[in-house]
């Protein structure tokens, strides 16, 4: 099982500044996704990464994955209280047991 | 639209008792599972089925059964509940491709006396 470490744990920051939050790992994905959830919700996806190098853009959510696709990110820019939750990183073995998930980021945006 | 339906939302059990968490989709996905998610543990997957009549286990498959007699419906069965079981059980359908987005149901929160 090819683990994902999610840093930071926890991060509570006022609205409008900028955040970046990690998902690392020492094996290479053929792809990631990023979810958010809410409390008292299931995840929900917010993007899928798939190639090296490549950066998306979701609004204010900008998820980059890296050359070597062992690490990815998400940054966050003005923050809003809307942005609180669990952002969640997740990737595929490759077969179908499913996905493998990190721990998470527990993000507070704070008016 | 439902998605992925989950029931029951809340569940308090004694230890050794049985139940089953239902789980029910409607976008005719192949793939389904079931996660439980504990603080500071993350998602752990503890059955999946990639279609009717197929099941396989994941990371944490004990003390849990399921089935799969139709596309929509992938129950998860506790047989005798122990304390360790208290969790927050999520099951998830997709189209079953690797890089396929995962639909999660609300969630059962499952307590343990």
């Amino acid at each position: 099982t090819q683990l994902l470490e999610q840093s930071p744990q926890f991060l509570s920051i006022q609205e409008g500044e900028n955040l970046t939050v990690y998902c690392n790992s020492s094996s290479v994905f053929s792809s990631l996704q990023w979810y958010r959830q809410e409390p008292g919700e299931g995840p929900v996806l917010l993007v899928t990464v798939v190639t090296g190098g490549e950066v998306k853009k979701l609004k204010r959510l900008t998820f980059q994955f890296g050359d070597a696709r062992k690490d990815s990110s998400l940054h966050i820019t003005a923050a809003q209280p809307g942005d609180t939750g669990l952002y969640l990183c997740a990737h595929s073995g490759g077969g179908a047991d499913g996905l493998t998930f990190g721990k998470g980021t527990h993000l507070i945006i704070q008016p | 639209n439902a998605g992925v339906t989950q029931t029951p939302k809340f569940q308090v059990l004694k230890t050794g008792q049985s139940m089953t968490l239902q789980c029910a989709q409607d976008m005719n996905h192949e793939y389904m599972s079931w996660y439980r998610q504990d603080p500071g543990m993350g998602l752990r997957l503890i059955h999946y089925s990639v279609g009717a009549g197929i099941t396989d286990q994941g990371e944490v498959p004990n003390g849990y059964n399921v089935s799969r007699s139709t596309t929509e419906d992938f129950p998860l069965r506790l047989l005798s509940a122990a304390p360790s079981q208290t969790s927050v059980y999520f099951c998830a359908s997709s189209t079953g491709t690797n890089t396929g987005e995962l639909f999660f149901g609300e969630g059962s929160r499952l307590t343990v006396l």
